[in-house]
């Protein structure tokens, strides 16, 4: 069974950073590219980074270009998310996202920036 | 970028209606398209890949079709569980790009 598990979220202060992580289980983790997508509070979805299998290429929205970094460790079947400058406008619901499909989600991880 | 205009924004419908859900892309993304579902709390839910391919264990009365620019998702007969809020995802090209979201509503 495919499980994706974020973890990291919480309350940070604008300017500050957090670093968000998903453990990937129930699939072959090194041949599949991850992609991030974030909700804010009663909006759509919004893609936010993907990454190759390898791990060589990520790409970004423009809203998060220069202060994200996507990353991750195939050993550990884990993606990362770094978050850097934040701002209020980022306070949203992250998910965890197998393929660039979209065919396998985690629970999420909230994310509040707030003074 | 790939503009991906979904409509209708929101719609009433009654159980059993037929309902239809359309994203036009603004350029040519094959069938690069996927379909979600998304109840209010909840994780959203994939629909349809590769713009008409059922995902496992969803009900038959979902199908979707359509390629290039223009895309559909037809809900044959609604069910009280299939009030929602769908979006359509493009994956052709970077950046990826989502519909802004149609909300099912009971009529």
């Amino acid at each position: 069974e495919v499980q994706v598990l974020e973890s990291g979220g919480g309350l940070v202060q604008p300017g500050g950073s957090l670093r968000l992580s998903c453990e990937a289980s129930g699939f072959t983790f090194s041949n599949s590219a991850m992609t991030w997508v974030r909700q804010a509070p009663g909006k759509g979805l919004e893609w936010v980074s993907s990454i190759s299998s390898s791990g060589s290429s990520s790409y970004y929205a423009d809203s998060v270009k220069g202060r994200f970094t996507m990353s991750r460790d195939n050993s550990k079947n884990t993606v990362y998310l770094q978050m850097n400058s934040l701002r209020a406008e980022d306070t949203a619901m992250y998910y965890c996202v197998k393929d660039l499909g979209a065919s396998y989600w985690g629970q999420g991880t909230l994310v509040t920036v707030s003074s | 970028d790939i503009q991906m205009t979904q409509s209708p924004s929101a719609m009433s419908a009654s159980v059993g209606d037929r309902v239809t859900i359309t994203c036009r892309a603004s350029q040519d993304i094959s069938t690069n398209l996927a379909w979600f579902q998304q109840k209010p709390g909840k994780v959203p839910k994939r629909l349809i890949y590769a713009a008409s391919t059922l995902q496992s264990g969803v009900p038959s009365r979902f199908s979707g079709s359509g390629s290039g620019t223009e895309f559909t998702l037809t809900i044959s007969s609604l069910q009280p569980e299939d009030f929602a809020t769908y979006y359509c995802l493009q994956h052709h090209s970077y950046p990826l790009t989502f519909g802004g979201g149609t909300k099912v509503e009971i009529k």
